[in-house]
């Protein structure tokens, strides 16, 4: 079967840094994407992931490996806007765009 | 650029009524995704469209649901009749050509009473 997992919650502080993991199970792998989305709002897209490595962009980072089916997001100097929902998806199959999610992890950052 | 948009942003239905879902994918996407999240459950795909063809419907979930995409460029989703597990957030998605990368909308919220 198909899997994606991630922690349910999560709690940091203003300031800190904080690390959600996502672990995979597919049958075929294209690519890893993280999004953001708050309360009410659409998922925004973070980042995509297909080479194993670290791809960072400001704040936020994201690390892939393959060979363990594993993930990570990295979000730095966190803010309260920061608080919402990650998560983790991934496209399986090549022939279509399919995306299959993990429930999404909540971030709570604390004063 | 206008993102993907969907209407209406909430509806509410008594179990056995029709309701029918749209979505505008930002201008030029040809590939268009329908998604549904139910309460507790993380999102599962539905659909996909590449301009008016479905590339894959594996994820409908019965004979309730249709949808179309007449032109290529919108998208309507309908439930008829709705039943009370149909209740959920209804996401829209799109993406450019061969890029992976999809953009969502902010769904609509379904509930069926």
């Amino acid at each position: 079967g198909q899997n994606i997992d991630q922690p349910t919650e999560m709690t940091a502080t203003e300031g800190a840094i904080v690390q959600i993991n996502c672990t995979y199970q597919t049958s075929g792998f294209n690519g890893l994407f993280w999004y953001q989305q708050h309360a009410g709002e659409a998922p925004t897209f973070l980042s995509y992931n297909v080479l194993d490595g670290l791809e960072e962009k400001g704040r936020f980072s994201s690390f892939l490996s393959r060979s363990k089916g594993y993930s990570y997001l990295l979000l730095k100097e966190l803010q309260m806007k920061d608080s919402a929902s990650y998560l983790c998806a991934v496209i399986g199959s090549s022939n279509t765009g399919k995306l299959i999610f993990g429930q999404g992890t909540t971030l709570q950052v604390k004063p | 650029e206008a993102g993907v948009t969907q209407f209406p942003s909430h509806s509410v239905i008594e179990k056995g009524q029709t309701v029918t879902l749209r979505c505008d994918p930002i201008s030029g996407h040809d590939n268009l995704y329908w998604y549904r999240r139910v309460m507790g459950k993380e999102i599962k795909f539905l659909l996909h469209f590449v301009k008016e063809s479905k590339q894959d419907e594996s994820g409908m979930p019965n004979n309730r649901f249709l949808a179309e995409r007449t032109g290529g460029t919108y998208s309507t989703l309908k439930v008829q009749p709705a039943e009370l597990e149909d209740s959920g957030v209804y996401f829209c998605a799109s993406s450019q050509g061969l890029s992976r990368t999809q953009y969502f909308g902010p769904g609509t919220r379904l509930l069926v009473l």
